[in-house]
């Protein structure tokens, strides 16, 4: 296991199309979170899992995004009628209890 | 909420100079505390941690030690390498396991 992969690394679209994004965790690894960072900014939480269950979303999730853990394994979030403001990093990152999480290199969403 | 405020950079240091990085933190409970390094065009990378009071984490040169007292965990090393240039964030993951970063901090070490 090479720890976690993104998938994939750049992402360009237009306005108004929708975008999926994968994330593989280590796989002993039964916590997987996503985060957003913009430039210049540390990431900001997006939502966590605990094995295929959707523990927390935070209030920036709005209802255009979604994310699926399905089998308690890979995860993707989409993103629906992307706006030029969802332009950012998406990281993704996994755990195993509280020990230190490990990030995923990101995927970086460009919306023009 | 818990959150972390990290010094504000841009950091530009000659090498083998003498690095701090401050990081303060406001938190209930008992929150372990992180660094975090991102090197141009890749994600975060844990640099080091700590999970009590008074702990040092420590790796790769650099050292912070858990102060509950200042609520600080400051980031140092004593001698910067250019191959050091990056950007540093501060986290605190609190009791519900949710995880909070600074700004970050970035740092430009010149030859």
């Amino acid at each position: 296991d090479t720890g976690v992969s993104q998938d994939p690394r750049h992402k360009i679209t237009k306005r108004g199309q929708n975008v999926t994004f994968r994330c593989d965790p280590i796989s002993e690894h039964n916590r997987l979170y996503w985060y957003r960072q913009t430039l210049g900014q540390g990431p900001e939480f997006l939502t966590y899992f605990q094995n295929e269950a959707q523990l927390e979303k935070s209030r920036l999730l709005s209802d255009r995004f979604s994310a699926e853990r399905p089998k308690g394994s890979f995860s993707t979030l989409e993103i629906q009628r992307t706006e030029q403001g969802d332009s950012a990093m998406y990281l993704c990152a996994s755990s195993e209890a509280f020990s230190g999480w490990i990030f995923g290199p990101g995927t970086r969403l460009t919306v023009t | 909420g818990n959150s972390v405020t990290q010094m504000e950079g841009p950091v530009t240091l000659s090498e083998e100079a003498f690095l701090t990085i401050n990081c303060t933190y406001t938190a209930t409970g008992y929150p372990s505390l992180f660094w975090y390094v991102q090197y141009p065009g890749e994600g975060l990378q844990l640099l080091l941690k700590a999970t009590k009071a008074d702990d040092k984490g420590s790796n790769k040169g650099f050292e912070a030690t858990y102060r509950k007292e200042t609520t600080s965990f400051h980031l140092e090393k004593g001698s910067v390498q250019v191959s050091d240039s990056a950007v540093y964030f501060c986290a605190l993951m609190g009791n519900n396991n949710d995880m909070r970063f600074g700004a970050g901090t970035r740092l430009t070490v010149k030859p």
